[in-house]
């Protein structure tokens, strides 16, 4: 089992519509957990974090957080074209060394 | 400043060439990274600074030479590269200590092609 899972993708959804990304993880003990936006050629850009079970929001960004089930989740509301990108999600564990494990991505198409 | 700065941008190597990557940081982070990232997968850690000391080494072959002259800098020396080495290198840096929230942030990255 791979320590941090996502669904590779492509995941397509149409301009205004709601993209659902989700991330699973095998720590019980990670504490906190980011979501990363790549575009193609690019770097990684942090676009959330979540730490506390919950919903947090942040613009058209909310992450979800369930540690009972190890399960971290982006929605994004009203996509547009310009958050096609890769977003990968990533878990800091319970090592304590900053080491942070990223998930393998998960491409969002917004279509037009 | 909020910024990651890595330079060359770029990069093209022979096999037999020794060159370096710098990655420089004014945010006052006390850690410091390399991941090593190919095409359509997520990046791959490679080294992590705390301190200015060399933390984890994820069995990087020796290849691969990093170095963290202050607290504001890191350099990866490349030496006898082979083409699969070509990737993008990121360097990124965080905050350190009980704070659980300290995200990475990363540099734009460098693009290397070793031929």
């Amino acid at each position: 089992q791979k320590e941090v899972e996502q669904n590779s993708g492509p995941l397509s959804v149409p301009e205004g519509a709601i993209a659902s990304l989700n991330c699973t993880y095998s720590d019980r003990g990670s504490q906190s957990f980011f979501w990363y936006r790549q575009y193609s050629g690019k770097s990684p850009e942090l676009i959330m974090f979540i730490y506390s079970n919950g919903d947090k929001e942040d613009g058209r960004f909310t992450a979800q957080l369930n540690k009972a089930s190890q399960y971290v989740s982006l929605l994004i509301r009203d996509s547009q074209p310009s958050d096609s990108a890769t977003y990968l999600c990533a878990v800091r564990g319970s090592s304590n060394t900053g080491k942070l494990i990223f998930g393998q991505g998960t491409t969002l198409q917004v279509k037009p | 400043d909020t910024e990651v700065t890595q330079t060359p941008k770029h990069l093209v190597m022979g096999m037999t060439n020794k060159k370096s990557l710098k990655c420089e940081q004014h945010m006052g982070h006390r850690a410091m990274y390399w991941y090593k990232q190919k095409a359509k997968k997520p990046p791959e850690l490679m080294f992590v600074y705390s301190y200015e000391k060399l933390s984890i080494n994820e069995s990087v072959p020796s290849r691969f030479s990093p170095e963290c002259p202050n607290s504001s800098l890191l350099n990866l020396h490349l030496h006898a590269l082979q083409p699969e080495d070509s990737a993008l290198y990121l360097c990124a840096s965080s905050g350190t200590g009980t704070s659980i929230n300290y995200g990475y942030t990363f540099g734009s990255g460098t693009r290397l092609t070793v031929v």
